[in-house]
């Protein structure tokens, strides 16, 4: 099984600030399946990167998503109020190694 | 619009069953794989399980390998998780979540769209 971890484990930045949160896997993860979510309190996860780089239907595009192999990089580039969150990663390798999502990363505005 | 909505939730005693559903609307639920992800409390999300779309092919988690299964009837647009044999580690939020591609007898695993979660305590 191949395991994410997230960091750092809290990101507390200002409005308009960019933040740049880290996925590392421990193994490389095949054809860059990686995906991003977003979860807000008490709320499902939304779905906001998928194959490492592709941003979901709707997603704003100061959201961006980057790596590859066992380094995955997620962006908020300008961060706005309501982008607080706890963001998560998902490997999804083929051949299947396991479905597994990293800690999370808690991105916190000051 | 997309809608997955989750039932059959509440406290069940270690060892024994309980079986969650989600109904969909708002798509074709024939086209799409399902899957089921869950949340212990104050915790990070664990992926549990994937069915293909025609119900042919399922993966698991290695930590419900052997006591969840997942089905579904595509006539009632109903996906189904019966947990068995459940363990206090079990206890958590149960999401259904939509596969992000239509991908015929397999899954792309990216999901779309999720129900608003359903508890689950295991509990003596």
């Amino acid at each position: 099984e191949i395991v994410l971890t997230q960091s750092p484990g809290t990101l507390s930045l200002s409005p308009g600030e960019r933040a740049t949160l880290s996925c590392r896997a421990s193994q490389s993860v095949s054809s860059n399946y990686l995906a991003w979510y977003q979860q807000k309190p008490g709320q499902a996860p939304r779905l906001l990167i998928y194959g490492a780089s592709s941003r979901a239907t709707a997603i704003p595009d100061r959201f961006s998503g980057s790596g590859s192999g066992t380094d995955f990089t997620f962006t908020i580039s300008r961060l706005e109020p309501e982008d607080c969150a706890v963001y998560y990663c998902q490997q999804y390798g083929y051949p299947l190694k396991g479905i597994t999502f990293g800690g999370g990363t808690r991105v916190e505005i000051k | 619009q997309v809608q997955l909505v989750e039932s059959g939730g509440g406290v069940v005693q270690p060892g024994r069953s309980l079986r969650l559903s989600c109904v969909a609307s708002g798509f074709t639920f024939p086209s799409y794989g399902m899957h089921w992800v869950r949340q212990a409390p104050g915790k990070g999300l664990e992926w549990v399980g994937v069915i293909s779309d025609d119900g042919k092919n399922k993966y698991y988690a290695d930590s419900v390998k052997g006591r969840f299964t997942i089905s579904r009837d595509n006539s009632k647009h109903t996906l189904s998780l019966q947990m068995n044999s459940l363990r206090a580690d079990d206890t958590a939020v149960y999401y259904c979540a939509r596969d992000l591609l239509g991908f015929s007898g397999g899954w792309y695993v990216p999901t779309d769209y999720w129900g608003q979660g359903i508890l689950v305590t295991v509990s003596s």
